[in-house]
């Protein structure tokens, strides 16, 4: 069974940092491209990063983080990182640690809840 | 990256079926037939239910489907259920990123 399980997340002033963490489980993790989704309170999805899988160290991030969140794994750790500084008041939302299949979001997790506020 | 745009709400009777659209451009929807569907109950995690614009993940029901013409992705569910009543979203490939759309609120009447 695939598993995705995020942590790190939390209250942070405006401006602050804070680091996301995703153990996955269940599959060959090296094998796939993971993403963070990341849905704020009462509305809908974003996509906000993605990250090859199968020895890719593709990259990619949305408009609204891009030059603030940086994506990283470690296969050998089974697990996803995302570093986010920078951070702004419209950044407060769950964050997903999502496994895509075939240009889709086909497993994901929880999630970790983000507040940004002062 | 502009959201895709989907009808805010939708509604139908038990045994009826509901059609929700998803209008993206030339450089999202129109480019790529990587379109998918996701349902998500309150307080739970999105579902896929629909990749690359028509196919069913095994588990999901062939009362949903799904289809694309032009710019505009649809979302069909036949045969509607009490558990249907979701929040359903669309999303699509845009080169090198992913386009969400609103949301759309189902309501089995």
């Amino acid at each position: 069974e695939v598993q995705l399980v995020e942590s790190g997340g939390g209250l942070v002033q405006p401006g602050g940092s804070l680091r996301l963490s995703c153990a996955a489980s269940g599959f060959t993790f090296s094998d796939y491209s993971v993403n963070w989704v990341r849905q704020a309170p009462g509305k809908g999805l974003e996509w906000v990063s993605y990250i090859g899988g199968g020895g890719s160290t593709t990259t990619w991030y949305a408009e609204s983080v891009k030059g603030r969140f940086s994506i990283s794994r470690d296969n050998a750790q089974n697990s996803l990182f995302l570093q986010m500084n920078s951070l702004r008041a419209e950044d407060t939302a769950v964050y997903h640690c999502v496994r895509d299949v075939d240009y889709a979001f086909k497993d994901w997790g929880q999630g970790t809840l983000v507040t940004v506020s002062s | 990256q502009s959201a895709l745009t989907q009808p805010p709400s939708a509604s139908g009777s038990p045994g009826q079926s509901v059609t929700i659209s998803c209008t993206g451009t030339s450089s999202d929807v129109g480019a790529y037939n990587y379109v998918s569907w996701y349902q998500q109950h309150p307080g739970k995690v999105p579902k896929l239910m629909i990749y690359e614009v028509s196919k069913r993940p095994s588990g999901v029901p062939d009362r949903f489907s799904g289809s694309k013409s032009g710019n505009t992705a649809s979302l069909t569910v036949s045969g509607l259920q009490a558990d249907d009543e979701a929040d359903y979203s669309c999303t699509s490939y845009a080169g090198s990123s992913w386009v969400f759309g609103g949301g759309t609120k189902l309501t089995v009447l």
